[in-house]
């Protein structure tokens, strides 16, 4: 069964910097895709930004991108001149070619004024 | 326009009651989900179905029934209500075979007292 791992419960950032959200994740698949979903307060679920395994070049969006480590089962994602706005949960999550996804436990992110 | 709608947004029920949550989707997906939320923010999926077939059953107890009556809705029926069922539930869609995100409602808060 495919997991994923969000080591980082909670952090925060002061507005105005950087901050990376850490993820991994465990499969046996060679094709899957990859995402980070953000939920505000609101508890609306926002897509963010994704990956698909089979491209080398690291998903930027804006503000966000990624590191993507296929090798190492890695997915970090970066977000950069960090807003109030940004604060929210943020979700990792892996996605089969079966459209069957799977979401880490979430991180906490504070944006300081 | 709303993509994924779901109704009620709030239900407060008592123990051992029988309720319905709908959801519906006008975005022409033919794969709709059901996800609960914890009280920790832990995501995970209950259901999923395919042009109304079901195609994914994680170890939910058998109190919760889902029907699809057509691909563009998916209704979540649950028996004898129990304290432990008190969540944020999810409804999502997205296109089997697609490498696009899945596509999340607004999200049902579900109390039993």
């Amino acid at each position: 069964a495919q997991t994923v791992t969000q080591s980082q419960p909670e952090m925060s950032v002061q507005e105005a910097e950087t901050v990376t959200l850490s993820c991994t994740y465990d499969t046996s698949e060679n094709n899957y895709y990859l995402f980070w979903y953000k939920q505000p307060p609101s508890r609306q679920m926002i897509l963010v930004i994704r990956q698909e395994a089979y491209k080398q070049q690291n998903a930027t969006e804006n503000r966000f991108s990624v590191n993507f480590q296929k090798a190492a089962k890695s997915f970090s994602l970066k977000i950069s001149d960090s807003q109030l706005g940004d604060t929210a949960m943020y979700f990792c999550a892996f996605m089969k070619q079966s459209n069957d996804m799977r979401f880490g436990a979430g991180t906490r992110l504070t944006v300081k004024p | 326009d709303t993509a994924v709608s779901q109704t009620p947004k709030y239900l407060v029920t008592q123990m051992g009651n029988d309720k319905s949550i709908k959801c519906e989707q006008n975005l022409g997906h033919d794969t709709m989900y059901w996800y609960k939320q914890d009280s920790k923010k832990f995501l995970k999926i209950m259901f999923s179905y395919n042009n109304k077939e079901l195609i994914i059953n994680e170890t939910v107890p058998n109190r919760f029934s889902p029907k699809s009556p057509d691909k563009a809705h998916l209704n979540l029926h649950i028996n004898s209500l129990e304290l432990g069922d008190s969540a944020v539930y999810f409804c999502a869609s997205s296109q089997r075979g697609s490498v696009d995100e899945q596509y999340f409602g607004p999200g049902t808060r579900l109390t039993v007292t």
